[in-house]
């Protein structure tokens, strides 16, 4: 079954201090893997496509990198408005569904100033 | 500005009534989607649309219904018949091509039930 698990649920780090949120997956077939990044209430703002296994891609303090298992989000310097939910999804290369995205529960990042 | 519009921004529903959701996007997308979200869980697909005059049953698409008559307009009821009602709904909307689309959303309703 397609799968796609998001780690940690939840992250808490000070202004500053760099981390990365991983997002896992068991897919047959990768067509893409998008991130996302989610404010309460509102509705998914879309940040990265990557497509295939060892490509990067930058957004400000934001860098995604993807493998044949797994995607990283790397967050470089974190300000208190890097708050947010961050939602990983996959597109898979078949089917009726002509590969609709199937998403991780996202990963709850607070940055403290 | 380009982009997708839901309205109302929430939604109350009483016992026994239907409800539509309405989204609208000017982006002239082909494809059109409709997803629930739950507090702990991802995002889950109820009905897409890749065309006008069709449209596709998602993962959860019972005690739900959705009509596509026009490119930028993709409405979603929620009938009497879906017990669980009171979620987050979000619209999406991309482009049809051979690689992966990216999918954009709209700011989404929250339906609460009375």
């Amino acid at each position: 079954e397609d799968q796609v698990t998001q780690s940690p649920e939840a992250l808490r780090l000070q202004e500053g201090e760099s981390s990365s949120l991983n997002c896992s997956y068991t897919v047959s077939g990768l067509r893409g893997l998008f991130w996302y990044r989610q404010d309460p209430g509102k509705g998914p703002e879309f940040l990265f496509t990557l497509y295939s296994a060892g490509e990067e891609k930058e957004k400000e303090r934001l860098k995604a990198t993807l493998t044949k298992k797994e995607s990283f989000l790397h967050i470089t310097a974190p300000k208190p408005e890097d708050s947010a939910t961050y939602l990983c999804a996959v597109r898979t290369n078949y089917g009726g569904s002509q590969g609709n995205l199937i998403f991780g529960k996202g990963t709850k990042l607070s940055v403290k100033p | 500005d380009g982009g997708i519009t839901q309205s109302p921004k929430y939604l109350f529903r009483k016992e026994g009534q239907n409800v539509t959701l309405s989204c609208e996007q000017n982006l002239n997308h082909d494809a059109m989607y409709w997803y629930r979200q739950d507090p702990g869980q991802g995002l889950r697909l109820i009905y897409y649309s890749q065309i006008v005059n069709d449209f596709q049953k998602g993962d959860i698409a019972e005690g739900y219904s959705v009509s596509r008559e026009k490119k930028e307009s993709f409405p979603l009821t929620v009938t009497s018949a879906q017990k669980n009602p009171t979620a987050f709904y979000l619209c999406a909307s991309s482009i049809l091509g051979l690689v992966g689309e990216t999918q954009y959303f709209g700011p989404g309703t929250r339906l609460l039930v009375l």
